[in-house]
């Protein structure tokens, strides 16, 4: 079935400087992309998505790039504030019942 | 506007007691539902989804069940909680419409088990 990997497991930053998650997926029928964000105790929410037809998309200080040749896409995060730090999930569909499969998550610390 | 609502917030129950954990979906008809478990610290484990009133998928064999009464209410039950069913329950739903499905959550649940 479809797995997805997703690296690292914990990154920490200085504030103001770049984060990058990479996730690698294995069925190359896999469309849709999406990212989510957890802080802690509360519930994950979807903070930006890709479909496949599209190699990059980005919201403000956030952009998803997907390279489908190599099977994996990519969350970026520029200028990272406070506020940034969590744990963020990857996921995509399983073309078997387009249902989400999760990324284990990477926790995200920001360092002022 | 679609909300979703899970009750109890928290919860703290002895190991061999029975558990109802609930989920309702408000402003939708006819949603997937999930049920994620979380343990501290842990990714997102898929226990359960349904697609229908009655129907529901089994993703990972344990002393846990779900039913789907109706429409838009998912429960998830225990007849004897164990130690390892602590963690944080999540509920979420789609639109199931195809393959381009934002999942939206709960609140969720805390469960601690003494």
């Amino acid at each position: 079935g479809e797995n997805v990997e997703q690296h690292p497991s914990t990154l920490s930053v200085q504030e103001g400087d770049s984060a990058v998650i990479k996730c690698t997926y294995s069925d190359s029928a896999s469309n849709y992309f999406p990212w989510y964000k957890q802080e802690l105790g509360k519930r994950p929410q979807l903070i930006i998505d890709i479909r496949s037809n599209v190699g990059e998309k980005k919201d403000q200080r956030i952009a998803v790039t997907l390279n489908k040749t190599a099977k994996h896409f990519s969350l970026h995060i520029t200028e990272t504030q406070p506020e940034d730090s969590a744990v963020y999930f990857c996921a995509t569909t399983s073309p078997r019942n387009y249902q989400l499969i999760w990324g284990a998550g990477t926790k995200l610390i920001i360092k002022p | 506007s679609q909300t979703i609502h899970q009750w109890p917030a928290t919860l703290v129950q002895p190991v061999g007691s029975p558990l109802s954990l609930e989920c309702t979906v408000e402003g939708t008809s006819n949603p997937n539902l999930y049920w994620y478990r979380q343990a501290a610290g842990r990714g997102l484990q898929l226990l359960f989804y349904s697609v229908g009133i009655g129907q529901i998928s089994s993703e990972v064999p344990q002393n846990l069940s779900a039913s789907r009464p109706q429409d838009r209410q998912f429960i998830l039950s225990s007849k004897k909680l164990l130690l390892s069913d602590s963690g944080f329950y999540l509920c979420a739903w789609d639109a199931g419409t195809g393959d381009y499905n934002e999942q939206f959550f709960g609140p969720g649940t805390r469960l601690t088990v003494l």
